[in-house]
């Protein structure tokens, strides 16, 4: 079954760095594109970045972009997502999804995420 | 960017009883439309997408309507497991956009 593990997550400083990282099983992942989608405590979800399934596409939301960049290793089943800057609003659990056949949504398979804390 | 509203924020609602919740778009996305269900602690659950397509799995009782700008997702009959957030992206461009939410409570 599709499975989607999130790991990196944890407490930072403001303007420091942290990478997060997405290993995907029970799918053809070079096939596919990966989000990442992020919600604050107690707020919506905000989706901030994609990777097509061979890297050679990626979007980020503006509140990110700059900041955070995603990358993929097709050999090791894993994007990972490296966040520079870190600002107290970028405080949220991060999701990764996996795009759907044929691509579109965020997503059609969800990881259980994983907490980012920036403070000082 | 895209902007997405819904209404209601929040609904208090029954067993049995039939829901409706609706998205509206800034500007035409066609049928591109997700819907998402999100309970507390966990990651979102895909419902719907395209609008009205139901996700594999998905019980019949939910349904997707709507094109352009405006979109619905019914409940037809509210189930116990139905108490949840609820909300809808668009992905007719980059960069993607979701709602702010609806909460069904009792």
């Amino acid at each position: 079954q599709v499975q989607l593990v999130e790991s990196g997550g944890g407490v930072v400083q403001p303007g420091r760095s942290l990478r997060l990282s997405c290993a995907a099983s029970g799918f053809p992942f070079s096939s596919y594109g990966i989000h990442w989608v992020r919600q604050a405590p107690g707020k919506g979800l905000e989706w901030v970045a994609f990777i097509s399934y061979d890297g050679s596409r990626v979007h980020y939301a503006d509140s990110v972009k700059g900041r955070f960049t995603i990358s993929r290793d097709n050999s090791r089943n894993t994007v990972d997502f490296q966040m520079n800057n870190l600002r107290v609003a970028d405080t949220a659990v991060y999701f990764c999804a996996k795009d759907p056949p044929g691509g579109g949504y965020a997503g059609d398979y969800w990881g259980q995420g994983t907490l980012v804390t920036v403070s000082s | 960017d895209i902007q997405m509203t819904q209404s209601p924020s929040s609904l208090s609602a029954s067993v049995g009883d039939r829901v409706t919740i609706t998205c509206r778009a800034s500007q035409d996305i066609i049928k591109y439309l997700a819907w998402f269900q999100q309970k507390p602690g966990k990651p979102p659950k895909s419902l719907i997408y395209g609008a009205n397509i139901l996700q594999t799995g998905v019980p019949s009782r939910f349904g997707g309507s709507g094109s352009v700008t405006e979109f619905n997702l019914t409940i037809s009959s509210l189930q116990p497991d139905d108490f949840a957030s609820y909300y809808c992206q668009q992905y007719s461009a980059y960069p993607l956009t979701f709602g702010p939410g609806t909460k069904v409570d009792v």
